[in-house]
């Protein structure tokens, strides 16, 4: 399957300061990128879809104010936490999609946040 | 509301047996349904799709079967390893019928495989 890769893998950082999460799709073009976030023993809870050239589209209850996400090209995705809080600690994955090669979605390995 | 439920319970099983997981789901009509596989503090790894209208799916050990009357897929694991001891997440497509991507997952079964 295609290779999708996360940077940071785990950052830890101050409450009150922003952190850049980064999502690149190594060996193809990703019309589609999606956030999600998962906490301990729950399951992933998508974030947010993001689409190359256009703005993000929010799911209901996450703030686009504080989740700043950036699709630059069809290979890099962002998401900024803005302000982060201790609450914002979770686990963060993002997956490269394009629904006109396949429906299954290739997952990065996923950031650990922690906000102290 | 839409639900995507799976046996929040651990699954212990020994070696060589086969490993079956149960994904219920309500109030979706998909177009297609589909298996991950999760190890701790890693991302999901796709394992098999099935859609509507194909009944069973295999790929090598693992076999998946979608009844839309009952809502309900079963995931196999024939002939377990102690190397399958992972979180299994079912997941099926937000809006339904249609393809955005959009994966609602459910909340994932822990098989425990024992040598």
């Amino acid at each position: 399957g295609a290779v999708v890769s996360q940077h940071p893998s785990r950052v830890i950082c101050k409450s009150g300061t922003s952190v850049k999460i980064e999502c690149r799709s190594l060996d193809f073009q990703a019309t589609t990128m999606f956030w999600y976030r998962q906490f301990p023993k729950q399951s992933l809870m998508l974030m947010a879809t993001s689409n190359e050239g256009s703005k993000a589209t929010y799911e209901q209850g996450v703030e686009k104010d504080k989740f700043l996400i950036n699709h630059a090209s069809l290979t890099l995705s962002t998401l900024t936490v803005t302000s982060a809080h201790p609450e914002d600690s979770s686990f963060y994955i993002c997956s490269a999609y394009s629904g006109t090669i396949s429906y299954e979605q290739y997952f990065g390995p996923g950031t650990r946040l922690t906000v102290t | 509301s839409q639900k995507i439920e799976q046996n929040s319970e651990a699954l212990n099983i020994q070696e060589g047996k086969t490993a079956t997981l149960t994904c219920n789901y309500t109030n979706y009509s998909p177009a297609y349904l589909q298996w991950y596989r999760q190890d701790p503090g890693r991302g999901p790894v796709f394992l098999l799709l099935i859609r509507e209208n194909e009944k069973e799916k295999r790929k090598e050990r693992l076999k998946v079967t979608f009844d839309t009357t009952l809502k309900q897929s079963l995931f196999h694991i024939t002939a377990s390893q102690p190397a399958d001891s992972a979180t299994y997440l079912c997941a099926l497509d937000g809006n339904g019928s249609s393809n955005t991507g959009k994966l609602i997952f459910g909340q994932g079964t822990t098989l425990q495989v024992k040598p």
